[in-house]
């Protein structure tokens, strides 16, 4: 079965740039989506088909997909950025979540 | 009113069966996409576990296709898990879930999740 690597953790000081990694055989020829989830809450969808918004998410939030590694990148990093984030892709008619990342901002 | 919510047992036995169901609101599930079950267990990450359509035809996850059954009603405007032979590793959050209009193979409307603790 398809698997999606993701780092354990990533940290950012704040107003600078974190950037998330979503590895996968050959990801960059699937679609890769990307949410972000608080502590207590469902996820959100942040970025979806690589690197579109969905309405009412900052700029702040950008993706790209290329290779064997999907990155969902945050600019301008706020305090309320700091949650887990989770790639996803669809393949054979199966979903796959990635292994997640909690993201610290300091 | 939220869109999406999820009901059922909070505690289920171990070797039982964990049944919910999500009710829709504000949208009819017979206008189409595959609506989607997915688990969190407690510090871990999500599982998705099965995705319907309106006219019944589903996908599950490989890992456990044996043991779950989901099920819409279009005349509730519902959709429904069944899982059966769970045990104490099961206990999780367990999310239903709607794709997007714009990407169908994500998720964009969720529930707010309730909690199955798998317990004797």
């Amino acid at each position: 079965s398809y698997e999606l690597t993701q780092p354990l953790s990533v940290s950012v000081a704040l107003g600078q740039t974190a950037r998330i990694t979503c590895g996968g055989n050959n990801i960059g020829n699937k679609n890769v989506h990307w949410y972000q989830q608080k502590p207590g809450q469902a996820p959100v969808l942040v970025i979806y088909r690589d690197s579109n918004r969905p309405s009412g998410i900052p700029e702040r939030f950008s993706g790209s997909n290329s290779g064997s590694t999907a990155t969902l990148t945050i600019s301008r990093a706020q305090a309320g950025d700091e949650a887990d984030y989770y790639c996803q892709m669809w393949d054979s008619s199966i979903f796959v979540f990635g292994t997640g990342t909690k993201v610290t901002v300091l | 009113q939220v869109p999406l919510q999820e009901s059922g047992p909070g505690l289920v036995k171990p070797s039982e069966t964990l049944s919910l169901t999500c009710t829709v609101s504000g949208y009819s599930i017979s206008s189409g996409y595959y609506w989607g079950w997915i688990r969190q267990p407690p510090g871990k990450g999500l599982e998705w576990i099965g995705s319907i359509y309106h006219s019944g035809s589903t996908y599950y996850n490989p890992s456990l296709k044996s043991r779950v059954t989901i099920s819409v009603d279009t005349s509730k405007n519902q959709f429904s898990l069944k899982l059966t032979s769970v045990t104490a590793a099961e206990t999780a959050v367990y999310y239903c879930a709607r794709p997007a209009a714009a990407a169908p193979d994500a998720f964009d409307i969720w529930g707010q999740g309730t909690m199955v603790t798998v317990s004797s």
